[in-house]
Order: C-alpha cells, then structure tokens, then sequence
C-alpha cells in the first residue's frame, strides 16, 4: 500500500526565517505526482506546489521549494522568509500518473511562524 | 479565478437522519473527488468520480454513502442514515486532468 509519513507533528519558526517540512512516501510505483497543501484556520484546502516525478529539477513557487529525492523517496517543502501568514497545517500529498487524480495524504505538520 | 463551492458551510443533524453534501466543482473540470478529515486527523480520501460513474472509492465508503451528479453542474455526497462518527469535516474537489485537485472550502458536519 501506498503511504507517505510525515514525521514533525508540531514546527516553529522566526518569522523572515527558512523552515524545513519533510515527508516520505512510499510506493513501488515510478510514474506519480507529489503536492504540498496548505491548511490556515479556515480549513480551506491550498495548492501549494506540485512535483512531477519524472522532473529531476525541483519545482519552486515564490518562497516556497521543494527538495524532491526519489531514490531517498523525500519530499521536503522549504519555505523561505516565513511570514505570519505561513501559519498553518501543511500536508503533503501523492497520486499516481493517470490513475484519475486520488490524493493519499500525510499526517500533516502544524507550523507556526512566529513574529 | 474559478473555484469549488460546497454547501452548507455547517450542517448539524440528528443520528440517524440523512443529509446531503452539496459541491459545485469548477466548470470544465472532469474529475470529482470527496474526501473527509475527522478534526485533528489526516484527510482521507473516499470516492472519485469520472464520466458519470465512481472510479474508485475507499472502504470508508459504504453502503450509506452514495454520490450523484444529477445535473450539469452540481455533485453531491448522501449519507444515508448518519453516525456520530461521520462528524467531520467534508470536502469535494475536481480537477480538470485528473492530476491538480482544486478542493472546496468544506462542509463542517456534526451528528448529534
């Protein structure tokens, strides 16, 4: 079965500081697509970024990379000069190539950023 | 920008009672998701459905669920005969190639 772990319940940063989520996932599969979402108070369900599998390159949107390992099947989100609006749930995510788009979700890591 | 609208925001109902979820995904979207997140917990996932047919469904969805798209443009989630454990938080998603989920801002359900 497929699974991915998050394993930092809890994190904590200085605002206009770099923070550092992981996850792992695990699959025997070779072709699938990894996200980022980004849960506020509100419970709104945010994109916040999304890797092809197949990329070598690491997808980057603004502030926010990842660091993408395949052999290591890692999938870590930084998020550069956190602001308090950073302040959230954030879970990471995986779905198979063509297989019509089933999330499996990780346990999620609480952040918050501090002023 | 498009986006998918669930209602009610909050719904309470008595055990036992059946209530429907209601979702209007993004208009040239295909695909459409429910999943479900008991409050503290992870988001799970519980059925897909693609060209008028679920393509996959989770064990979490039983007999009490079913899902409908009875028009152009609406998607709804029954639960038949709801459980205090069905309290949880809903949401619907789509997506236009089956890849990138757009997800509703959710429907709060709590049985009483």
């Amino acid at each position: 079965a497929q699974t991915v772990t998050q394993s930092q319940p809890e994190m904590s940063v200085q605002e206009a500081e770099t923070v550092t989520l992981s996850c792992t996932y695990d699959t025997s599969e070779n072709n699938y697509y990894l996200f980022w979402y980004k849960q506020p108070p509100s419970r709104q369900m945010i994109l916040v970024i999304r890797q092809e599998a197949y990329k070598q390159q690491n997808a980057t949107e603004n502030r926010f990379s990842v660091n993408f390992q395949k052999a290591a099947k890692s999938f870590s989100l930084k998020i550069s000069d956190s602001q308090l609006g950073d302040t959230a749930m954030y879970f990471c995510a995986f779905t198979f190539y063509n297989q019509g788009g089933k999330l499996i979700f990780g346990q999620g890591t609480e952040l918050s950023v501090k002023p | 920008e498009p986006e998918v609208t669930q209602t009610p925001s909050h719904q309470v109902t008595q055990m036992g009672q059946e209530v429907i979820l209601r979702c209007v995904p993004i208009s040239n979207h295909l695909y459409f998701y429910w999943y479900r997140q008991i409050l503290g917990q992870k988001v799970e996932f519980l059925v897909s459905f693609y060209n008028n047919e679920i393509s996959e469904k989770s064990e979490i969805f039983d007999d009490q669920f079913s899902v409908e798209r009875p028009d152009g443009s609406n998607f709804t989630l029954k639960i038949r005969s709801t459980k205090l454990e069905d309290s949880a938080m809903y949401f619907c998603a789509s997506s236009e190639e089956g890849v990138r989920a757009d997800f509703g801002s959710g429907t709060r359900l709590t049985v009483v």
